[in-house]
């Protein structure tokens, strides 16, 4: 069975700091990784998407992502992180057949002024 | 705006009442899905339909009844909830039901008194 592990419940930046939050997955075959984020009181917004290809993705808001197949992992990162960054961010994988999206635990990010 | 409108944002009900969650995609896709968020758990799936037809019903208790009219519509039916039953309910949708991204909406908050 699938499962995505994201190991900081919280992490604390100062706005301008670099951000780095780390996702680890279990997943038999070529995974398809994604990067939600979830303001307060808001559903998920699509921060990024890894199928194939370049394992290095760009998304909104000035984030990007690697995928480290030898690592099982696809973690996010910022190098300099707003106020606004403050928020719920999701790693999930995507089991093809069915559409199923497994989600991690979720890592919370406080922005420090 | 994510193309995936949910309405009420908020709801509060007795554990005797009868109501509904409704969502709409704009997105002219085929695939939509109701998610639950509780405060403890991870993201759950609960139900997917691909082309009006139901393919998962997550093992969801019979208390929540989704019906889905047609590709664009997906409610979620409520009926004698328990309190444990409190959560933000998100409803997604996506192109097909494989392989492809999904796009949630803002949620519906649920709260069983």
């Amino acid at each position: 069975a699938q499962s995505v592990t994201q190991p900081d419940i919280h992490i604390t930046v100062s706005e301008g700091a670099s951000l780095e939050l780390r996702c680890n997955y279990s997943y038999g075959a070529t995974p398809y990784l994604f990067w939600y984020v979830q303001s307060p009181g808001q559903g998920l917004q699509l921060l990024l998407k890894y199928f194939s290809g370049d394992t290095l993705v760009q998304g909104i808001k000035g984030f990007e992502a690697e995928f480290k197949r030898s690592q099982s992992s696809f973690n996010l990162r910022k190098p300099s992180v707003h106020w606004s960054d403050a928020a719920e961010y999701f790693c999930a994988v995507l089991k093809a057949a069915g559409n199923k999206l497994t989600f991690g635990g979720g890592t919370r990010v406080l922005v420090k002024p | 705006e994510t193309g995936v409108t949910q309405t009420p944002r908020h709801l509060v009900m007795g554990m005797t009442n009868k109501k509904s969650l409704k969502c709409e995609q704009h997105l002219g896709h085929n695939a939509m899905y109701w998610y639950k968020q509780s405060a403890k758990k991870p993201l759950e799936l609960m139900f997917v339909y691909n082309f009006k037809e139901q393919t998962e019903n997550n093992s969801v208790p019979s208390r929540f009844s989704p019906e889905c009219p047609n590709s664009s519509h997906l409610f979620l039916h409520l009926h004698t909830l328990q309190p444990e039953d409190s959560a933000l309910y998100l409803c997604a949708s996506s192109p097909s039901q494989e392989g492809n991204t999904i796009y949630f909406g803002e949620g519906s908050w649920l709260t069983v008194v």
